[in-house]
């Protein structure tokens, strides 16, 4: 059973341009997290969805980011108009539910604005 | 708001010491407590974890016990190895939030010199 997938695992865009991340959950998972980690902090929590619905979106810049989970594919972390301060680790998450489950992590994708 | 304090880093000791790495929370209501574990190039992986007062969460030799009086979850380890380096994570999620919506600690990295 492969883990939660993340692609690219790098990426470096030039500021002003956009970035998309994506994340494959675990199969039989139906519940994604989005987090982000900048230098030298913890995880922070952005976005969680469900198959085409965003239940909390709290932790989610108000401009420039938005996220989906479409019925097919992956989920979506977008990224526009990437600023220098945009650079930092993305790790999605998944589990089978809510309340309760474990989450499980992927790997990570790591951005830099240059 | 809601939030967690870990020991800063990096903590190096020697094979077969003792380790504790100590984290603090503030919360409303009764949140649940996590331990998560990232090793080189990987994701974070669940550890351990604790959902109410008193409870000891243990996984590989690891454990945690949740106090509520002290408001801590301290990670103990009574004889590390070389390959329990790795940064870890104490996190919370929040009473009646989504499991998914973490709060994370910034982490504390273990070097852990044969």
């Amino acid at each position: 059973n492969a883990g939660v997938m993340q692609n690219p695992r790098h990426l470096v865009r030039r500021r002003g341009q956009e970035a998309r991340l994506r994340c494959s959950p675990m199969k039989g998972h139906s519940h994604v997290y989005w987090y982000r980690q900048l230098p030298e902090e913890g995880l922070k929590f952005m976005v969680y969805l469900q198959k085409e619905n965003i239940i909390d979106e709290s932790g989610m810049p108000k401009e420039r980011f938005s996220a989906e989970f479409p019925k097919e594919g992956p989920s979506i972390l977008r990224i526009q108009q990437v600023v220098r301060g945009d650079s930092a680790a993305y790790f999605c998450a998944s589990s089978p539910g809510e309340a309760g489950n474990t989450i499980y992590f992927g790997e990570g994708s790591w951005l830099t604005v240059v | 708001g809601d939030s967690v304090t870990q020991m800063e880093g990096p903590v190096t000791l020697s094979e077969e010491a003792f380790l504790t790495i100590n984290c603090t929370y503030t919360a409303t209501g009764y949140p649940s407590l996590f331990w998560y574990v990232q090793y080189p190039g990987e994701g974070l992986q669940l550890l351990l974890k604790a959902t109410k007062a008193d409870d000891k969460g243990s996984n590989k030799g690891f454990e945690a016990t949740y106090r509520k009086e002290t408001t801590s979850f301290h990670l103990e380890k009574g004889s590390v190895q070389v390959s329990d380096s790795a940064v870890y994570f104490c996190a919370l999620s929040r009473y009646g939030g989504s499991q998914g919506n973490l709060i994370f600690g910034k982490g504390t990295k273990l070097s852990v010199k044969p």
